[in-house]
C-alpha cells in the first residue's frame, strides 16, 4: 500500500490478556517508530528501529511491552498481561533513513486498544 | 527532562480569522522543532524548523522559531473549516531519534 498500515484498527481485550499490534511501514522506509497517545495526551515515544541496528527501547514503559521488526519491514508491538492504563491509541510511523533529521515521519491510522 | 508546552489547549474561531498557536520547549541538545496536524488519527507533517528567525511557509500556514527564547509559533491566516484539527508541536535532540510531543492545541473553525 501507499501508506503505513496498522492492524487491528480497534482492539478490546480483558485485563491480563496479551495483545499484538501490527505495523506495515511504507516500502523502502528503513526507520520505524511506535508511539502511544492516551486520551488528552501528546504522543509518547515507545521504541525506534533503524535498519539492522539495535532498537532504541528507552520509551517502553515496562517489561510487559516488547516489539520486534522482522526482515527490516513489518513490526509487531506486544503487550503482555494488559492493564487498564495500557488503553490508548498506538501509532506507528516510518521514515526514510534518519527520519527525525528530516522531520517527516509518516504515521499510520493507529490501533485503538481498550482494556476492560 | 525535555518538555514541550503548547498553548492554548483549545481555540474556537470563525472562518476567515487568523490564529496563532504557541509552542515553548525545554531541551538538552536541540536539533529541530516540528509541527504536525492531526485531523482524526494519523498526524501529518507540516514544518521542521532548525534556525531562528527563518519563517517557513506553506500556503496559509507559516511558522517561525526563536531559539533564544525557546519557542515557536504556527500562524494560520484566512482559516477554513478544513483547518479544524489538533496541532502538535514536537522537538528532536541530537543523539537520538525520538520526537518529544506536546499535548497539542485543538483548533475548531466555525463556518
Amino acid at each position: 500500500g501507499a501508506g503505513v498500515s496498522q492492524s487491528p484498527s480497534n482492539k478490546v481485550t480483558e485485563k491480563g490478556k496479551d495483545v499484538e499490534l501490527r505495523c506495515d511501514p511504507i516500502s523502502g522506509h528503513t526507520a520505524l517508530y511506535w508511539y502511544r497517545q492516551s486520551l488528552g495526551q501528546g504522543l509518547e515515544f515507545l521504541i525506534y528501529f533503524q535498519g539492522n541496528s539495535a532498537p532504541d527501547k528507552s520509551g517502553l514503559p515496562s517489561d510487559r511491552f516488547s516489539a520486534e521488526r522482522t526482515g527490516g519491514s513489518v513490526s509487531t508491538l506486544t503487550i503482555q498481561r494488559t492493564q487498564q492504563e495500557d488503553s490508548a491509541v498506538y501509532l506507528c510511523a516510518s521514515s526514510l533513513s534518519r527520519g527525525v533529521g528530516t522531520g517527516e515521519l509518516f504515521f499510520g491510522e493507529g490501533s485503538r486498544l481498550t482494556v476492560l | 527532562e525535555d518538555k514541550v508546552v503548547q498553548s492554548p489547549l483549545s481555540l474556537v474561531v470563525h472562518e476567515g480569522d487568523t490564529v496563532t498557536l504557541n509552542c515553548s520547549y525545554e531541551v538538552t541538545n536541540f536539533r529541530s522543532l516540528l509541527w504536525y496536524k492531526q485531523e482524526k488519527k494519523a498526524p501529518t507533517f507540516l514544518f521542521m524548523l532548525t534556525s531562528s528567525g527563518i519563517e517557513k511557509k506553506s500556503g496559509r500556514l507559516s511558522s517561525i522559531l526563536d531559539k533564544k527564547e525557546l519557542f515557536s509559533i504556527l500562524n494560520i491566516t484566512a482559516t477554513q473549516t478544513g483547518d479544524s484539527a489538533v496541532y502538535l508541536c514536537a522537538h528532536s535532540n541530537f543523539g537520538n531519534e525520538k520526537l518529544t510531543f506536546g499535548t497539542g492545541t485543538r483548533l475548531t473553525i466555525i463556518p
